[in-house]
């Protein structure tokens, strides 16, 4: 079965210093991932994904991702944080488990982002 | 802009009074999910539709039901609220194709079950 395992469940960094989010999954195709972000109290919001081709994708807010088959990772960049970027990140993979199953996500557990300023 | 749009943002019900959520979108997708998120939970995948096909998560309980009476609409009814269905709740919505999963999510609506 899928799975997505973010180790980190809470990391703090200082405004202005670079942030890698760690995000491995578990699963027997090629995968479909994604990287949302989520404020407190809000939904989700897609900050970039990866379906093929170029394996570092640039998302949004000035994040990046880059996935490493060898390594079944795809890690959450950035190389300057803002103090507005401090909320809860989730990585996710999609998967198609029969005819129905269109781009059903499985999410990993998430990670607190703290920043100081 | 196109958007995925719940109602109301919080809700405030009574154990066992029923409840529905409700969730609009302007995109015209064809898939409207229903996510369950706890305090520091990843969401929780409850249901789903493909147009008007459901398709109910395993682990999803009977307490939990919906509706889609459109492509724009979809609700989410919880006949007799528990105390553990205190909850965000999320619906999403994408394109119909296969494996892909790009999903857009609304702000949550938030319950509390007094």
């Amino acid at each position: 079965a899928q799975s997505v395992t973010q180790p980190d469940i809470h990391i703090t960094v200082s405004e202005g210093a670079s942030l890698e989010l760690r995000c491995n999954y578990s699963y027997g195709a090629t995968p479909y991932l994604f990287w949302y972000v989520q404020s407190p109290g809000q939904g989700l919001q897609l900050l970039l994904k990866y379906f093929s081709g170029d394996t570092l994708v640039q998302g949004i807010k000035g994040f990046e991702a880059e996935f490493k088959r060898s390594q079944s990772s795809f890690n959450l960049r950035k190389p300057s944080v803002h103090w507005s970027d401090a909320a809860e990140y989730f990585c996710a993979v999609a998967w198609n488990a029969g005819g129905t199953s269109y781009g059903k996500l499985t999410f990993g557990q998430g990670t607190i982002l703290t920043v100081h300023p | 802009d196109a958007m995925v749009i719940q109602n109301p943002r919080y809700q405030v019900t009574q154990f066992g009074k029923p409840v529905t959520l409700s969730c609009s979108q302007t995109l015209n997708h064809n898939v409207m999910y229903w996510y369950q998120q706890k305090s520091s939970q990843a969401p929780k995948l409850l249901f789903h539709y493909y147009d008007k096909d459901f398709n109910n998560e395993a682990d999803t309980p009977d307490n939990f039901q919906s509706r889609r009476p459109n492509t724009s609409f979809c609700f989410l009814d919880i006949r007799s609220p528990g105390l553990g269905d205190a909850a965000m709740y999320l619906c999403a919505t994408s394109r119909a194709l296969p494996g892909q999963g790009e999903q857009y999510f609304g702000p949550g609506t938030r319950l509390t079950v007094t």
